[in-house]
C-alpha cells in the first residue's frame, strides 16, 4: 500500500446520495485505476485515467464519475448511490501499463 | 478481448503440503500475466508477473508460476504451504497496450490446515 491512500476506509450511505471516493498517490504514477470487488467476480474494472484530465471507461462504469484534476488525485464518484454498489473499491497505480499496486481498499455500504 | 478463469474457488490444504492453483486465460493478442495475494482485509499484493522471457517465474513468498502458451495456462504452485499462506489469490491478465487494463479471474481462496 506504500505511496496510496484511500479515504475513507469504510463509508455507510443511504440509497440516492452522491458518494465519493478519493485515491491519492505520492509516487508520480501516470495510470489509475479503480476497480470494484465483489464475491464470485473477483476484480473489475470500473475506470481509468492515464494521465491529468484523461479517462476512459472500464468493465462497470455505469453510475460512477471520475475525476483527475491532479497527477496525484483520482476521484470516483457514485452520482446517485444504489444498493447494488455496495462492494469494496480499490485504486491501483502504474508507472507504465504493466504493473500495477493497489491501495488498501474503501469499503462503502449503500442502505 | 480477454478473459481469465479460476477453477478451483477454494483449495483446503494441509501445512507443508505442495499446492497448484489453476489459471486458464483467453486471449487473441499476447498478454502480461500476474498474480496477485489478497490476506484478509487487506489490498492486492503484487506476487509474480510473466512479462516475457523464461516461462517460470518466481515470486515472492516461496511462489512459482509457469506460463504454458498452448494451453493458455498461467497455474501457481507452492512447493511446502504454511499457514500464513492462507488468503485469497487472484490470477490477471492485461494486453500489451499501454493502458494497462487488468481482467481478473474469479480468485481462489487457499485454506491452509494445521
Amino acid at each position: 500500500d506504500a505511496g496510496i491512500t484511500q479515504s475513507p476506509r469504510h463509508k455507510v450511505t443511504e440509497t440516492g446520495t452522491p458518494v465519493t471516493l478519493r485515491c491519492h498517490q505520492t509516487e508520480n504514477h501516470r495510470y489509475m485505476y479503480w476497480y470494484r470487488q465483489d464475491p464470485g467476480h473477483g476484480l473489475r474494472l470500473i475506470h481509468y485515467s492515464y494521465g491529468v484530465k484523461d479517462t476512459d471507461k472500464g468493465e462497470v462504469s455505469d453510475g460512477y464519475s471520475v475525476s483527475r484534476s491532479k497527477t496525484e488525485d483520482f476521484l470516483l464518484t457514485l452520482e446517485s448511490a444504489t444498493s447494488s454498489q455496495t462492494s469494496v473499491y480499490f485504486c491501483a497505480i502504474a508507472a507504465s501499463g504493466d504493473i500495477q499496486y493497489f491501495g488498501a481498499g474503501t469499503r462503502l455500504s449503500v442502505l | 478481448a480477454q478473459s481469465v478463469t479460476q477453477l478451483d474457488s477454494q483449495v483446503p490444504v494441509f501445512e507443508e503440503a505442495p499446492v497448484e492453483l489453476r489459471c486458464n486465460y483467453s486471449s487473441s493478442v499476447s498478454v502480461y500475466l500476474f498474480w496477485y495475494v489478497q490476506y484478509p482485509n487487506q489490498g492486492l499484493q503484487l506476487l509474480l508477473k510473466y512479462l516475457s522471457g523464461s516461462t517460470l517465474v518466481k515470486g515472492i513468498n516461496g511462489f512459482e508460476a509457469e506460463f504454458n502458451k498452448s494451453q493458455t495456462s498461467f497455474h501457481l504452485r507452492k512447493p511446502s504451504v504454511h499457514i500464513s499462506d492462507t488468503a485469497e489469490y487472484f490470477c490477471a491478465v492485461s494486453d500489451f497496450s499501454n493502458t494497462g487494463k487488468l481482467i481478473f479471474g474469479q480468485g481462489t481462496t487457499l485454506q491452509v490446515k494445521p
